[in-house]
């Protein structure tokens, strides 16, 4: 079965500083991992994602994440944090097999303070 | 990139009506859906995935009888939800599914959110 972990529940950071946004996966098989956004009351927004290709994914408003199979992790970063950033990101992994069946993270809502 | 369009973008009803979400594929064919719940502060649930022309499939603990799914076409999904109470009060949102080869790529409506007084 695949899952994914979102380490953070919430994080904060100040206008200009690094965002971390900290995710694990479980997979049998070589997972394709997302990062989505979603502003309060909205649909959903693919940042980027992970297909087997690269390691170091380029997304959209200059978010990357880094797909690491020795730490099973796929963390999302960005150098410089925006107000407009603030959001819900949730960490998504396809099912295998499955037609674009997705399982969701917790999620993590990022703060951005002035 | 592809559009999937939901409707209504809200919607109130009362007590024991029945509602219905639709979901459209505006620019491609999709023959698998899925529909998902969001409850406040928290993630998406899968609830079902429909499948065109044949029955939806359900995750545990979803009750098929009160949450009606048709994929009569390769664009359109429907979701019913039947005999509404406020416990089903929630942001209901569907994907679609693209295929493209050696890739299947999901894409979002913008998501229903529904009260039941």
């Amino acid at each position: 079965a695949q899952s994914v972990t979102q380490l953070d529940s919430h994080v904060s950071v100040s206008e200009g500083t690094p965002v971390l946004l900290r995710c694990n996966y479980s997979s049998s098989y070589s997972p394709s991992l997302f990062w989505y956004v979603q502003h309060p009351n909205k649909g959903l927004q693919l940042l980027l994602k992970y297909t087997s290709a690269a390691t170091l994914v380029k997304g959209i408003n200059g978010f990357e994440a880094e797909f690491k199979k020795s730490e099973t992790s796929f963390h999302l970063t960005k150098p410089s944090a925006h107000m407009s950033d603030a959001a819900e990101y949730f960490c998504v992994v396809s099912v295998v097999f499955q037609g674009g069946k997705l399982i969701f993270g917790q999620g993590t809502e990022l703060s951005v303070k002035p | 990139g592809a559009v999937v369009s939901q409707h209504p973008s809200w919607v109130i009803c009362k007590s024991g009506t029945s509602v219905k979400i639709e979901c459209r594929s505006l620019d491609f064919q999709a023959t698998t859906m899925f529909w998902y719940r969001q409850f406040p502060k928290q993630s998406l649930m899968l609830m079902a995935t429909s499948n065109e022309g044949s029955k939806a499939t359900y995750e545990q603990g979803v009750e098929k009888d009160k949450f009606l799914i048709n994929h009569a076409s390769l664009t359109l999904s429907t979701l019913t939800v039947t005999s509404a109470h406020p416990e089903d009060s929630s942001f209901y949102i569907c994907s679609a599914s693209r295929y493209r080869t050696g890739d299947t790529e999901a894409f979002f409506g913008q998501g229903t959110r529904l009260t039941v007084v």
